[in-house]
């Protein structure tokens, strides 16, 4: 069974571009997570996507939303980026909820 | 709300020897509780995970940690270290639907 995806790995971006990341998660699993890890902040939910529904969100700003298909395919987007956004973004699949979530390998934004 | 303190930013261990790295957490409620680990350009992996069943939980690669209500504390230990451990754990918490709650990490060196 294929694991979670994620595209692209790498990514450099220029402070007040958008930037959109996707993630494909296994087969069969209907929920996807996303995270941002950055070395001052470690890791930290974004939101979590079930069924095309967003059910959960952490406490980032507006800037970040994201959108999840009716293939479980989500999507994430950034606008306006700024420099602080620099970090690796790991997204997260599970038939439901958060026990036992599957992390892909991230992709890393770089702001400059 | 809730949080994890991870009380070890970095520990180190010969090959061979016990490994014991230390976990926190603060719920209202009934938590779930789970290791994490994450090696070096790779993805998180599930090490194990409590969801309020037997408070010894046995996970991968022979590690293994203990819930104590009394204490709030998951700690995770393994008997023998191998050079593979070398890697960065996280100790997770999340209660109900919520998002994972990410603790700073403990940073494992294992010496030869």
């Amino acid at each position: 069974k294929a694991g979670v995806t994620q595209t692209p790995r790498y990514l450099i971006k220029t402070r007040g571009q958008q930037v959109t990341l996707s993630c494909s998660p296994i087969s069969g699993h209907r929920s996807v997570s996303w995270y941002q890890q950055t070395p001052g902040q470690g890791l930290q939910f974004l939101f979590e996507y079930f069924s095309e529904t967003q059910r959960n969100k952490g406490n980032f700003p507006g800037r970040f939303s994201g959108r999840q298909f009716s293939n479980s395919r989500s999507e994430m987007n950034v606008s306006t980026l700024e420099l602080g956004d620099s970090a690796l973004y790991l997204c997260a699949s599970s038939l439901g909820g958060v026990i036992e979530q599957y992390f892909g390998p991230g992709t890393r934004l770089t702001v400059t | 709300a809730q949080s994890v303190t991870q009380l070890d930013s970095h520990v180190s261990v010969s090959e061979g020897t016990p490994v014991l790295l230390r976990c926190n957490y603060s719920s209202s409620y009934s938590p779930s509780l789970f290791w994490y680990v994450q090696h070096p350009n790779k993805g998180l992996q599930l090490l194990l995970k409590y969801t309020s069943a037997a408070t010894l939980v046995k996970g991968i690669n022979g590690f293994e940690a203990e819930f104590k209500k009394s204490e709030t504390s998951f700690h995770l230990t393994k008997p023998s270290a191998h050079m593979s451990d070398a890697a960065e754990y996280f100790c997770v918490v999340s209660v109900g639907a919520d998002g994972l709650t990410f603790g700073k990490g403990t940073h494992l060196i294992i010496q030869p």
